[in-house]
């Protein structure tokens, strides 16, 4: 099957930096992918929509200022947490279709952003 | 839009028992219905999806879930579990129209399985 690979896994940072996360489709070209954010014993809720090469989509609520969203390639896609604070502590995850399949998006192992 | 309800929060159950996860639907359009399976600090795989035909569908672990459009459900089933199968299960739905791989996800449902 497809693979998503997410990185990094774990990542502990100061409050009022910014963090980096990754997010590749390693045997297929992602035209979407989508970012989800994950609270401790909650469900996953979608934060924005990326095309590749356009603009992300964000859902309502979601700052787009806050969480930077870049999708420049078919088999990469970012998401920056500028100005990071301990209430965006949270699981993130990312999910990619593409090639060929518009019935299935294929998941990322996550990130735990822990900001201290 | 859609909107996905898992009933029950956890559910613990004995190893070799049975046991079912619920899982219901909302939607005024047709739905592709999918299970997804993550254990702890990890992301979410795929279980199992229902897209068309059989409404029965299988996992190659022994899982199975049914769709039943008259009442809008997708339950999980399994006739015996192990203690590998705890973990959080989510039900999730998208439309098969504009962005497909759009997921809504239900809350969740904590299974344990116990010795």
């Amino acid at each position: 099957g497809a693979v998503v690979s997410q990185h990094p896994s774990r990542v502990i940072c100061k409050s009022g930096t910014s963090v980096k996360i990754e997010c590749r489709s390693l045997d297929f070209q992602a035209t979407t992918m989508f970012w989800y954010r994950q609270f401790p014993k909650q469900s996953l809720m979608l934060m924005a929509t990326s095309n590749e090469g356009s603009k992300a989509t964000y859902e309502q609520g979601v700052e787009k200022d806050k969480f930077l969203i870049n999708h420049a390639s078919l088999t990469l896609s970012t998401l920056t947490v500028t100005s990071a604070h301990p209430e965006d502590s949270s699981f993130y995850i990312c999910s990619a279709s593409g090639g060929g399949t518009n019935t299935e998006a294929f998941f990322g192992q996550g990130t735990r952003l822990t900001v201290v | 839009a859609q909107s996905v309800t898992q009933l029950d929060s956890q559910v613990p159950v004995f190893e070799e028992a049975p046991v079912e996860l619920r899982c219901n639907y909302s939607s005024s359009v047709s739905v592709y219905l999918f299970w997804y399976v993550q254990y702890p600090n990890q992301g979410l795989q795929l279980l199992l999806k229902y897209l068309s035909g059989s409404t029965l569908v299988e996992s190659i672990n022994g899982f199975e879930a049914e769709f039943n459009k008259s009442q809008t459900s997708f339950h999980l089933r399994k006739p015996s579990v192990h203690i590998s199968d705890t973990a959080e299960y989510f039900c999730a739905v998208s439309v098969p129209s504009g962005s497909a791989r759009q997921l809504t996800f239900g809350s969740g449902t904590q299974l344990t399985v116990l010795p």
